[in-house]
Formats: C-alpha cells, structure tokens, sequence
C-alpha cells in the first residue's frame, strides 16, 4: 500500500502562502484520487479540494475557491498543496488522504502568526 | 451536502453502547456507485482512520463491535461494547467520485464517564 509523506511544519506570515508536499512512499499516486483535508486546532475535519490522478482533474471545495491549488508532478509521485491569502484561522494541521484506500499522510502543522 | 451528527459529545460507561447518528441533506441511493458513506475515527494525537465504509462495511481490522446501518439521509454508527480504545473523535463522511467532492460532519466527541 501506498505510503503517504508530507512535508514539515511551516510558520507563515499573514497574506503570504504556503505550499505542502505529499510524497507517495513505495509506489506513485496513479489510479488514485488524493485529498487535502484539514483541521484546526480543535476543531472537525474540512476538506479542501483533490486531484484525480487518472484524468488529472482538480476539484476545489467552495469556502477554499480562488485560495487553493493543488498540483502534482508528471509522474503524480508528488503531490502538491498551495493555499494564498493565509489569514490566522489557516493554522492548522493539513493531510493529504487516498480516500479510497483510508491512507493519510502524517500530517503538516502550518502555523500563521505576525 | 451538509452532514449533521448527533450527540457532538457522548459520554458512554465502558461496556455499555454507544450510537452516533448522520443526517445527510442530500440522499444517498442504494447501490449508487458514484456516491459513498463512511465513518472515520481519529484518537487522540494520530491521524483520522476509517471504520466502516460503504454505509456498513467494516474496514480490515476494525472490531465487530462497530456497525455502520442506515439509509437515504440517516445513518448510524453503533458500538455495541464501549472499550477504552475506543475514546475520541467520530466522523461521518458522504463523498462522490464524479465530480470529486467529500464533506464530513462535524464530529462526535466520545469519553468514558
């Protein structure tokens, strides 16, 4: 089974972006649709948008619209997430998830402070 | 789609049961194949992980004493024998593979009294 790497723990600025990386250990994403979701301290989970790597098709969630691209590298072994416009609500805890297969990455804190 | 559960917080004394409950603004139709239902659980400091996925499916290694039932607009989650291990965070999940889109509830908080 696929295993899912993300990238450390990031420290942003208001209004600035952040990009999260999710590595496929032992495989690539292929045939795979892989997620972003995310949870802020305390809070439920959200999610954000995914990719469908067979036809390369991207879906965004509403409340994420204009503020997130998610991207992936030719051989869909890489995964990206790039969310602008970082206000202090962001901080959070963001994983990228196989849905299908119930397998998700380790997490990436970001953190948005002035 | 909006996912409603009840209780958000379900306090349950080891041993005994425990429901949780899934309300769906959108029906989900039996034997549709581009839409699907699960229940996650995620423990204290670890990751989400599925319990039950196309309604009432069990996931690999996942106890018996969890079932998922339910139909159209309302689902359940039930624990027939509350354990230890079974404290934290339970989310339903309705998704459609085309176009690609998933929401979650906004989750059950489950402790022992």
């Amino acid at each position: 089974q696929v295993q899912l790497v993300q990238s450390g723990p990031d420290v942003k600025t208001p209004g600035s972006s952040v990009k999260v990386s999710c590595r496929a250990s032992g495989g690539t994403f292929r045939t795979y649709t892989i997620s972003w979701v995310r949870q802020a301290p305390g809070q439920g989970l959200e999610w954000m948008g995914g990719v469908d790597s067979v036809s390369g098709s991207k879906t965004y969630a509403e409340a994420f619209q204009g503020r997130v691209i998610i991207s992936a590298d030719d051989s869909f072994t890489t995964v990206y997430m790039q969310l602008s416009g970082l206000r202090s609500d962001d901080s959070a805890m963001y994983y990228c998830v196989l849905i299908a297969a119930d397998s998700w990455g380790q997490g990436t804190l970001v953190s948005v402070s002035s | 789609v909006v996912l409603t559960q009840s209780p958000l917080f379900l306090p349950v004394t080891l041993g005994q049961p425990a429901s949780i409950t899934c309300r769906s603004s959108q029906s989900l139709a039996h034997n549709d194949v581009n839409n699907y239902f699960n229940w996650f659980q995620q423990r204290p400091g670890h990751s989400p992980r599925r319990l039950i996925y196309q309604v009432s499916t069990r996931d690999y290694g996942v106890p018996d004493r969890f079932s998922g039932s339910g139909s159209g607009t309302d689902f359940t989650l039930t624990i027939s024998r509350v354990e230890a291990e079974d404290v934290g965070l339970y989310y339903c999940m309705q998704g459609t593979h085309w176009p690609l889109f998933h929401t979650f509830g906004q989750g059950t908080k489950l402790e022992i009294k």
